[in-house]
């Protein structure tokens, strides 16, 4: 069975306290490993995907990583507006298998 | 930039009515899909849609689910007879094609009573 796990569950950074997301996957035909960030009352906004193991991707403060079995969501530096829940979803097929997420707190 | 409107944002019925939630895709998007949130649980996969036709559907998505594009622009998901286990967030999703993300809206707050 399909399963995408996060940890931790919930974490808490000074501001520019750099820190990683973990993503661990067994996804049986992987197309793709998505990473959204979720803010309180909204829908999952799309920050990267990745193909294959070795791939990496950034966007300003957040670089992904992907490898074989595991996912990094690597923050350097975050600030308080980076405060969310960050959610890793697998897909084998149309559908998205999404991870609990990880509750990040950004405190000035 | 373009994005999934959905409507209502908060839907409240009474347990064994039926209720619609309605989804306007992004405009060149091919591929529909309804995920729903519990409180406090991930977000959980129900149906995928394409070329006017469920692709894809979870155990979730039972004889009581239904989902249609009855104009060619909105896509719908219809509960038949609501049970108080539906009491959820239910988001929209859409894609231009195979290998481009998925894009969410802000959901519909669906609370049975």
């Amino acid at each position: 069975e399909d399963q995408v796990t996060q940890s931790p569950e919930a974490l808490r950074l000074q501001e520019g306290e750099s820190s990683s997301l973990n993503c661990s996957y067994t996804v049986s035909g992987l197309r793709g490993l998505f990473w959204y960030r979720q803010d309180p009352g909204k829908g999952p906004e799309f920050l990267f995907t990745l193909y294959s193991a070795g791939e990496e991707k950034e966007k300003e403060r957040l670089k992904a990583t992907l490898t074989k079995k595991e996912s990094f969501l690597h923050i350097t530096a975050p600030k308080p507006e980076d405060s969310a829940t960050y959610l890793c979803a697998g897909n084998s097929g149309y559908a998205l298998n999404f991870g609990k997420g990880t509750s990040l707190l950004v405190t000035p | 930039e373009p994005e999934v409107t959905q409507t209502p944002s908060h839907q409240v019925t009474q347990m064994g009515q039926e209720v619609i939630l309605r989804c306007v895709p992004i405009s060149n998007h091919l591929y529909f899909y309804w995920y729903r949130q519990i409180l406090g649980q991930k977000v959980e996969f129900l149906v995928s849609f394409y070329n006017n036709e469920i692709s894809e559907k979870s155990e979730i998505f039972d004889d009581q689910f239904s989902v249609e594009r009855p104009d060619g622009s909105n896509f719908t998901l219809k509960i038949r007879s609501t049970k108080l286990e539906d009491s959820a967030m239910y988001f929209c999703a859409t894609r231009q094609g195979p290998n481009q993300p998925q894009h969410f809206g802000d959901g519909t707050r669906l609370s049975i009573l």
